[in-house]
């Protein structure tokens, strides 16, 4: 059965510094990996995805995940973090086996200090 | 693009009183879905349809219903509203279960 952790309802990070949010996932076949954001009275919008290929996945706003398959991992970075990216952030996991379902991890704030 | 819309935006209820929540979209997808967003419980399934004039029930199903008549709408009704009802719903759709899904802007219920 699919599943998804994020370690860490609430992260906190100065402008600028490093956003580092984790996600692990388990899955019996090969899966794939999305990060979502919601921002506040809005739908969840889709930052990135990992289907198959190259395991560094690029999104918008200048965000990456990396794809480890040994340490089924897919953790979401940003070199820099900006005041703009205070939102909600969902990790998930779909592998065709759940009847077509999407597995969401139970999100990381994240905010931004000045 | 209008992508996925849900109706209404607000609605507040009380016990006992039934509605439908409307979701629909212009993007052709065959799965459409029913979330339920609780604070610190992430987004919970509570029905899905993989084609017109299918359904099936999620992780939360109890106390809802859905119909999927037309390919580009799905319905979440609610027979007889409860305050544990009270919770964000967005629907959501995709063409694939290997592709992102779609989701609308939510439909913030109230049961008092």
């Amino acid at each position: 059965a699919q599943s998804v952790t994020q370690l860490g309802s609430h992260v906190s990070v100065s402008e600028g510094a490093l956003v580092l949010l984790r996600c692990n996932y388990s899955s019996s076949v090969p899966p794939y990996l999305f990060w979502y954001v919601q921002y506040p009275n809005q739908g969840l919008q889709l930052l990135l995805k990992y289907t198959t290929g190259a395991t560094l996945v690029k999104g918008i706003n200048g965000f990456e995940a990396e794809f480890k398959k040994s340490e089924t991992s897919f953790h979401l970075t940003k070199p820099s973090a900006h005041m703009s990216d205070a939102a909600e952030y969902f990790c998930a996991v779909s592998d065709g086996t759940g009847g077509f379902k999407t597995i969401f991890g139970a999100g990381t704030r994240l905010f931004v200090k000045a | 693009n209008a992508g996925v819309t849900q109706t209404p935006k607000f609605r507040v209820l009380k016990t006992g009183q039934s509605m439908t929540l409307l979701c629909a979209q212009d993007m052709n997808h065959e799965y459409m879905y029913w979330y339920r967003q609780d604070p610190g419980m992430g987004l919970r399934l509570i029905h899905y349809s993989v084609g017109e004039g299918t359904t099936a029930k999620g992780e939360v199903p109890d106390g809802y219903n859905v119909s999927r008549l037309k390919k580009q709408n799905f319905l979440l009704g609610l027979e007889s509203a409860a305050p544990s009802q009270t919770s964000v719903y967005f629907c959501a759709s995709t063409s694939s279960v290997n592709q992102p899904q779609h989701f609308g802007d939510g439909t913030r219920l109230s049961i008092l």
